[in-house]
């Protein structure tokens, strides 16, 4: 069964520091894509990153990164210097060759204070 | 289209009402998802369509929860005899083949209210 674990419920930060958002996959496959979606308050799921399980390399874009270790089934994502218009949900999201749909964590709320 | 579009992006139903929700996903993707987001929580996997084949309903939470895609394309999603339960967001995905590997598009949403 696939399972993925977001403990961090809410997190709120001050402008300009740096947030890490955590996330723990289960999974019994070894091929299988993992997922950051941003869900601003308009409701719209928005793709940020998708990796496989091929690629530990991480990540950079701008001022988000992505820190994807196997041996710990983790999928951090950070982002450095937030914004206020970085103040949304953030799903992190599995999917695998056994089931083709997302599972998705439940969720962190990252509140970005001015 | 551009995108996968959802409509109506509002529906208040009173209990017991059956309602229809459509989904219009990105012309040329074969697979089409639907997921059901309780306020607070992440999305839930309800059905998943290949074309027009159901390949898996085994998230649908009852018989009164019923999915068609007939020719491929646009799918419906139907609830009937709706009950409080039911109220939640309703996401419809889609993606060029197998998901994983495309990468998923999602819509804005139907916001269901049963009251």
């Amino acid at each position: 069964a696939q399972k993925v674990t977001q403990a961090q419920t809410e997190i709120s930060v001050v402008e300009k520091e740096d947030v890490t958002l955590d996330c723990v996959y289960e999974t019994r496959d070894t091929t299988y894509y993992l997922f950051w979606y941003k869900q601003p308050p308009s409701g719209e799921l928005v793709f940020l990153i998708r990796r496989n399980s091929f690629d530990e390399q991480n990540e950079i874009s701008g001022r988000y990164s992505w820190n994807f270790q196997k041996s710990t089934s983790s999928f951090n994502f950070t982002i450095t210097a937030s914004q206020v218009v970085d103040s949304a949900v953030y799903f992190c999201a599995l999917s695998d060759t056994g089931r083709r749909a997302l599972t998705f964590g439940s969720g962190t709320r990252l509140q970005v204070q001015p | 289209g551009a995108g996968v579009s959802q409509s109506p992006r509002y529906k208040v139903a009173k209990r017991g009402q059956d309602v229809a929700l459509r989904c219009d996903p990105i012309s040329g993707h074969v697979s089409l998802f639907w997921y059901q987001q309780a306020l607070g929580q992440g999305p839930e996997f309800l059905t998943y369509f290949q074309n027009e084949a159901q390949l898996d309903k085994s998230g649908l939470p009852s018989d009164r929860f019923f999915a068609e895609r007939p020719e491929g394309s646009v799918s419906t999603l139907k609830i009937q005899r709706t009950q409080q339960e039911d109220s939640a967001v309703y996401l419809c995905a889609s993606s060029l083949g197998s998901g994983g590997v495309y990468g998923y598009t999602f819509g804005s949403g139907t916001r269901l209210t049963v009251v």
